[in-house]
């Protein structure tokens, strides 16, 4: 049972615009939600995350916003840059967990 | 500081052979953690490993199983391949069991061929 879903498999943007990636999460327990960033041929790298008692967590071009009565949480990334193309994963994880939860990803591609 | 390194890069068998693939954890961290990223899937977690012991498994059949050393580098065997075992497996460590605030930190991953 997927409890982290990411429904939007891909999303292509033009350099120097916003880039807005979309997760949804079924399970009511979590508590903790990050963005891992991953390149071809390399392992996936934390990029940001917030703790369910925020609802906005700002890093430079990177935030990440958490709607907890929706359970849906966005990263933009303002401005695109082409580095900024990959794949990009939603993560969850309770205070009980013992494991990261991931969505199945969506592709960026910033088009210059 | 080393990441976390895993070996090997690609491997390719066939149907009913098994697979034993290598992980070492960042130094410090005792936690490893195994996920399968099949095609068009997100991050499965497969195992997770601490202090030597496994500590929890994911909806993953017997066939795959693993272990920890002392050094806490670890691997992961698949016995008895099937052709949807073909995927990514990616290695992940952390101090101690992850938490939001205790993220964990990958490897490159393994890229398992199923002929």
């Amino acid at each position: 049972d997927q409890q982290v879903k990411q429904n939007s498999p891909s999303l292509s943007v033009q350099e120097g615009r916003i880039s807005i990636l979309n997760c949804d999460y079924t399970n009511s327990m979590f508590d903790y939600f990050l963005w891992y960033k991953k390149y071809p041929a390399e392992g996936p790298t934390f990029l940001i995350s917030i703790s369910s008692i925020k609802d906005k967590n700002e890093d430079g071009r990177f935030t990440v916003f958490l709607n907890k009565s929706a359970k849906h949480l966005s990263l933009h990334i303002v401005p695109s840059q082409p580095g900024d193309s990959a794949v990009y994963f939603c993560a969850a994880i309770g205070s009980n967990d013992y494991k990261l939860s991931f969505g199945a990803g969506t592709t960026v591609t910033v088009r210059a | 500081e080393a990441g976390v390194t895993q070996s090997p890069t690609h491997l390719i068998k066939t149907r009913g052979q098994q697979a034993t693939l290598r992980c070492s954890p960042i130094s410090g961290h005792t936690s490893v953690y195994w996920y399968q990223q099949a095609l068009g899937l997100g991050l499965q977690f497969l195992l997770w490993y601490d202090e030597g012991e496994e500590r929890n498994r994911g909806n993953f059949p017997p066939r795959f199983s693993g272990r920890q050393f002392p050094n806490y580098s670890s691997e992961l065997n698949v016995n008895a391949l099937e052709l949807e075992d073909s995927a990514l497996y990616l290695c992940a460590s952390s101090q101690v069991r992850v938490t939001g605030a205790n993220v964990l930190t990958f490897g490159a991953g393994s890229r398992l061929t199923v002929l």
